[in-house]
């Protein structure tokens, strides 16, 4: 069974920078692409950014590009999203959800917990 | 960035048919497929529709999915208590290149 771990969550002031791990297990994490998905506090779910299994494509969200990077090390079985300039509504849940197989339609299949960021001053 | 509307709330009393719609455009929901996601309050979210209309193994068959052009729709029949929760439709949108949400329905169990 898939597993997703988030880390790295916490209180970041307005402009600091944060770097949120997922750790991956159960699975053969190289062959599945991967994404980002937060929820801000009482609010809906809203998709951050995806990276496909060799990290040739890369998409985001148009209010974390430029801030945002995503990136996955296949040999730690881990990905990651390295969050600079952080605002304050970029306070939420982060959670690493991973896809089904390829071609399978099955995006978002298996979901971490999730790992809080809380930017305020 | 939710460019997929979906009503704020659906109740039912237990046994009923509850359905959810799911309003997007050509560029969203009209040239991609749809799922749908469940959230119990307090968890991550769970995949309960993909492909517009296939259920994951584990899922019950009381819920089901479907699309017409712009617009897809999940229903519920034989609602029960343990279905009260968040529900949300997502597709991919080919002129935002990105994944677009539903702005998410409370599912409530009279």
């Amino acid at each position: 069974e898939a597993q997703l771990v988030e880390s790295g969550g916490g209180l970041v002031q307005p402009g600091g920078s944060l770097r949120l791990s997922c750790a991956a297990s159960g699975f053969t994490f190289s062959s599945y692409s991967m994404n980002w998905v937060r929820q801000a506090p009482g609010k809906g779910l809203e998709w951050v950014s995806y990276i496909s299994s060799s990290s040739s494509s890369i998409y985001y969200t148009d209010s974390v590009k430029g801030r945002f990077t995503i990136s996955r090390d296949n040999a730690k079985n881990s990905l990651y999203l390295q969050m600079s300039s952080l605002r304050d509504e970029d306070t939420a849940v982060y959670y690493c959800a991973k896809d089904g197989p390829s071609g399978s339609y099955e995006f978002f299949q298996h979901w971490g917990q999730g790992t809080l960021v809380t930017v305020s001053s | 960035q939710s460019v997929l509307t979906q009503p704020p709330s659906a109740s039912g009393t237990p046994g009923q048919r509850v359905t959810i719609s799911c309003s997007g455009s050509s560029s969203s929901i009209g040239s991609n497929i749809v799922n749908w996601y469940q959230q119990l309050p307090g968890t991550a979210p769970k995949l309960l529709i993909y492909n517009n209309n296939q259920r994951p193994s584990g899922v019950p068959d009381r819920f089901s999915g479907s699309k017409s052009g712009t617009s897809a729709s999940l229903a519920i029949s034989g609602l029960q208590s343990e279905d009260e929760a968040d529900y949300y439709c997502v597709t991919w949108d080919d002129s935002l290149r990105g994944f677009v949400f539903g702005t998410g329905t409370k599912v409530t169990a009279l």
